[in-house]
């Protein structure tokens, strides 16, 4: 079964600071990933998308997400922190014979100190 | 382009009513899925709609169920509600091309439901 573990519920960071958000997937057929960032009541935005075309994926808003087979990782980043980054963001995963139905992780709120 | 339109974006229900959520595509696009999401159990996939029938389907009770219309439009039902479906129902559109790399899920707002 698929599923996708994102460590840490919590990431507070300075403003300028590197965002990292860690995300580990499991599944036994090759994946679609996915990051999606959710703002307060809001739904969710798409920032990237990894569909193995390239393992090193760029998004909106300056993010971006490395897909690394061997260590089961797509983990987020952003070089410099923006106060307007703050929101919760979800890594999650799909089959690619069922590209609708998305498991996601359990979510990890990002907060940024000025 | 018009998003995908939730209605309605609050509904507050008693336990054991029964209610209908409402989710408009992008046009165009002929899947529509249904996630629920609680501060507990996090986001979890309901079912997916193409083209009027459910092709695929998460682990929830049969008191949920949805439909399609031909226009895409899909509905979402919850009977005899319980305390624990108060949550934030979501859905999201796609053109529903299986294994088509470029066929991307677009969510709306989402219909936050109480049950008192």
């Amino acid at each position: 079964a698929q599923s996708v573990t994102q460590l840490g519920s919590h990431v507070s960071v300075s403003e300028g600071a590197l965002v990292l958000l860690r995300c580990n997937y499991s599944s036994s057929v090759p994946p679609y990933l996915f990051w999606y960032v959710q703002y307060p009541n809001q739904g969710l935005q798409l920032l990237l998308k990894y569909t193995s075309a390239a393992t090193l994926v760029k998004g909106i808003n300056g993010f971006e997400a490395e897909f690394k087979k061997s260590e089961t990782s797509f983990h987020l980043t952003k070089p410099s922190a923006h106060m307007s980054d703050a929101a919760e963001y979800f890594c999650a995963v799909s089959e690619k014979s069922s590209a609708s139905k998305i498991i996601f992780g359990s979510g990890t709120r990002l907060s940024i100190r000025p | 382009k018009a998003g995908v339109t939730q209605t309605p974006r609050y509904l507050i229900k008693t336990r054991g009513q029964q209610v209908t959520l409402s989710c408009s595509p992008i046009s165009g696009h002929r899947s529509v899925s249904w996630y629920q999401q609680t501060p507990g159990q996090g986001l979890q996939f309901l079912f997916e709609y193409f083209s009027e029938t459910q092709r695929n389907k998460g682990n929830f009770p049969g008191r949920f169920s949805g439909r399609q219309f031909s226009n895409s439009r899909s509905e979402m039902n919850v009977s005899t509600l319980e305390l624990g479906d108060s949550a934030l129902y979501l859905c999201a559109s796609s053109l529903g091309r299986l294994g088509a790399l470029t066929d991307t899920q677009y969510f709306g707002p989402g219909t936050r439901l109480t049950v008192l």
